[in-house]
């Protein structure tokens, strides 16, 4: 089983400022990889997958880079309604699919 | 605009069964593979189940394997989960989701994404 490692557990960031997130595993996923937005109560949103192609209607601030086992999520200038836990996950070797522990992005 | 739905959630005994219902709207669900993913208070989210679009390919996490049963009917655009034999750690929001794949640039196909999630239903086992 793929071990996914998410850091940091949480980060603040100043509102316009850059958010950056990093996402481990413990073996190569080649480009294999999502990130996912979710905020309370609702359904957790697909921002970015193949590591870098942003999904359907998900804004340019948000960008995804890296392969094999090494990526990062980065909001390029924080606003208020991106407060959420982001989580990575891998889909290169199924089942089964595995997750990081997210990280929750609060405004400073 | 795709949709997905889960209900059925609610309080259990230990050893109880519960069945979680997940309505599908907005695509051709009946050519979708679709999963089922759990969330405990305060932990990370953990692949319990897979059904491909016909069926024919099903998967389980090894923590429910033997408890659980997944099954779909595409005549209902609905997704279900059987959980029997439920224990303390069973306690967590249960979502549906719905799996794809895709091309690259270069032509390679990608299967396994999940696209879509809907909002979750809570499933609490206490006594």
């Amino acid at each position: 089983e793929i071990v996914i490692t998410q850091s940091p557990a949480t980060l603040s960031v100043s509102p316009g400022e850059r958010a950056t997130l990093s996402c481990r595993a413990s073996q190569s996923v080649s480009s294999s990889l999502a990130w996912y937005q979710h905020k309370p109560g609702q359904a957790p949103r697909l921002l970015i997958y193949g590591a870098s192609t942003r999904a359907t209607g998900v804004p340019a601030r948000f960008s995804g880079s890296g392969s094999g086992t090494e990526f990062t999520l980065t909001i390029s200038s924080l606003q208020s309604e991106d407060s959420a836990v982001y989580f990575c996950q891998q889909y290169d070797n199924w089942p089964p699919w595995t997750f990081g522990q997210g990280t929750k992005v609060e405004l400073k | 605009e795709v949709q997905l739905v889960e209900s059925g959630g609610g309080l259990v005994q230990p050893g109880g069964s519960l069945r979680l219902s997940c309505a599908a709207s907005g695509f051709n669900f009946s050519t979708y593979s679709m999963s089922w993913v759990r969330q405990a208070a305060g932990k990370g989210l953990e692949w319990i189940s897979y059904i491909s679009s016909g069926s024919s390919t099903i998967y389980y996490a090894d923590s429910v394997k033997g408890r659980f049963t997944i099954s779909r009917d595409n005549a209902k655009n609905s997704l279900y989960l059987q959980m029997s034999s439920l224990r303390d750690e069973g306690t967590a929001v249960y979502f549906c989701a719905r799996v794809t794949g895709y091309y690259d640039s270069r032509g390679s196909y990608y299967g396994g994404l999940t696209d879509y999630w809907g909002q979750g239903t809570l499933v609490t086992v206490s006594s």
